[in-house]
């Protein structure tokens, strides 16, 4: 029962344009999403995150939009840069960021 | 944002035998969360690691298997017993932020095979 599901396993990208990374997710009783990046044998970073009392949340280059309707969330990362290159992992939790269930994570390759 | 040490950083053990992960933070908190990650999959919660009382176990993992200790509120360990090949996976700690429920950090994680 994978209640949060990152559908593409790989994403690759001009240096410079915008990424967009997507997630869906099943539960409804998620109130709270965050975004990690993730390079080989280092823990997660966290990025972002936003409550579902928000639809747009915004950080620099990255913006995350929650879309509660469709369970659906994005992250936006632009301009997208060669150091953005990593494992992107979508995360849900109810009630704040405690016990996370993680997406299968997303590989984006910026090109030069 | 909270520093996590986590000891070691990769173990090649024996099936049978027991190997125990460290986790250490620079500044106390209230929960640790362990984290498993099997090659190629996402990251699954074993349990949350509370100090002064037993550990809260998910679904799927128990005690016997991932004994788990909080002597303080800067430390935590996870022992992963009994190994069997199926337990090779990357294992994370990972602590709430100093912003209570809004953020989450992970140590660097401890790579487990087990042959």
């Amino acid at each position: 029962d994978q209640q949060v599901k990152q559908n593409s396993p790989s994403l690759s990208v001009q240096e410079g344009r915008i990424s967009i990374l997507n997630c869906d997710y099943t539960n409804s009783m998620f109130d709270y999403f965050l975004w990690y990046k993730k390079y080989p044998a280092e823990g997660p970073t966290f990025l972002i995150s936003i409550s579902s009392i928000k639809d747009k949340n915004e950080d620099g280059r990255f913006t995350v939009f929650l879309n509660k309707s469709a369970k659906h969330l994005s992250l936006h990362i632009v301009p997208s840069q060669p150091g953005d290159s990593a494992v992107y992992f979508c995360a849900a939790s109810h009630g704040g960021a405690q016990k996370l269930v993680f997406g299968q994570g997303t590989r984006l390759t910026i090109n030069p | 944002s909270a520093v996590i040490s986590q000891k070691p950083s990769r173990d090649i053990c024996q099936r049978g035998t027991s190997l125990t992960i460290q986790c250490q933070v620079d500044s106390q908190v209230t929960m640790m969360f362990w984290y498993r990650q099997q090659p190629g999959q996402s990251l699954t919660l074993i349990a949350t690691a509370n100090q002064g009382s037993e550990a809260t176990y998910e679904s799927g993992f128990v005690i016997d298997k991932f004994p788990i200790s909080r002597p303080n509120l800067t430390f935590s360990t996870l022992t992963v017993s009994n190994m069997s090949p199926e337990d090779s996976s990357i294992y994370l700690c990972s602590v709430e932020g100093a912003r209570m429920n809004t953020e989450a950090f992970f140590g660097q994680g401890t790579r487990l095979t087990v042959v």
